[in-house]
């Protein structure tokens, strides 16, 4: 079974600073799709970053990038120029063929 | 945008009792998912469905059953509520490939069971 650990139950980061989430996952497989999620306060879960394991640019969306290196098994989570809008709990999931999984989440705060 | 739905955001229930927690999704999609989030857990899969009428156990299906009679909505139904089922509910879908695709989450349902 795949299993995905977020080693940071909670992490605060001041307002414009950046801050860094881990998440490494345990897989045999060569081909799969890892994926960061945010769920804000009271709000609906989205996607906030996806990386294709046979890229091995890693993927990057405005102020987020990943770390994505696949011999170690990591994926983390760099959120650069924080925004108090960041503030959330934030997943990350790994898929592969039928096989969905999400780590335990890690609560960021931004601090103004 | 998409737009997934559910029936309801708080709901209270007694043990024993039939609970059904729907969702909707208005895009289309292929697929849909029924998970459970728990502090310290995240994420865990009960269900999930890839067609009309068609099912999958996810990694925690005991207790649980899921209906599918139309694309665009998906039910978890608890035969029989019992409080270690008090927790958050979560729906998603996504287009074409389970694995591939991008979820789309609801807003989870809270069912507390007393």
């Amino acid at each position: 079974a795949q299993t995905v650990t977020q080693s940071q139950p909670e992490m605060s980061v001041q307002e414009a600073e950046t801050v860094t989430l881990s998440c490494t996952y345990d897989t045999s497989e060569n081909n799969y799709y890892l994926f960061w999620y945010k769920q804000p306060p009271s709000r609906q879960m989205i996607l906030v970053i996806r990386q294709e394991a046979y890229k091995q640019q890693n993927a990057t969306e405005n102020r987020f990038s990943v770390n994505f290196q696949k011999a170690a098994k990591s994926f983390s989570l760099k959120i650069s120029d924080s925004q108090l809008g960041d503030t959330a709990m934030y997943f990350c999931a790994y898929a592969n063929d039928y096989k969905l999984s999400f780590g335990a989440g890690t609560t960021v705060t931004v601090r103004a | 945008d998409v737009k997934v739905t559910q029936s309801s955001r708080y709901l209270v229930k007694r043990t024993g009792e039939k609970v059904f927690l729907e969702c909707v999704q208005d895009m289309d999609h292929e697929n849909m998912f029924w998970y459970r989030q728990d502090p310290g857990l995240g994420l865990r899969l009960i269900y999930f469905s890839y067609d009309v009428k068609m099912k999958e156990k996810g990694d925690i299906p005991e207790g649980y059953s899921v209906s599918r009679e139309k694309k665009e909505r998906f039910s978890l139904i608890l035969e029989s509520a019992s409080t270690n089922q008090t927790s958050m509910y979560l729906c998603a879908s996504n287009p074409q490939g389970i694995s591939t695709d991008t979820q789309y989450f609801g807003p989870g349902t809270r069912l507390t069971v007393l």
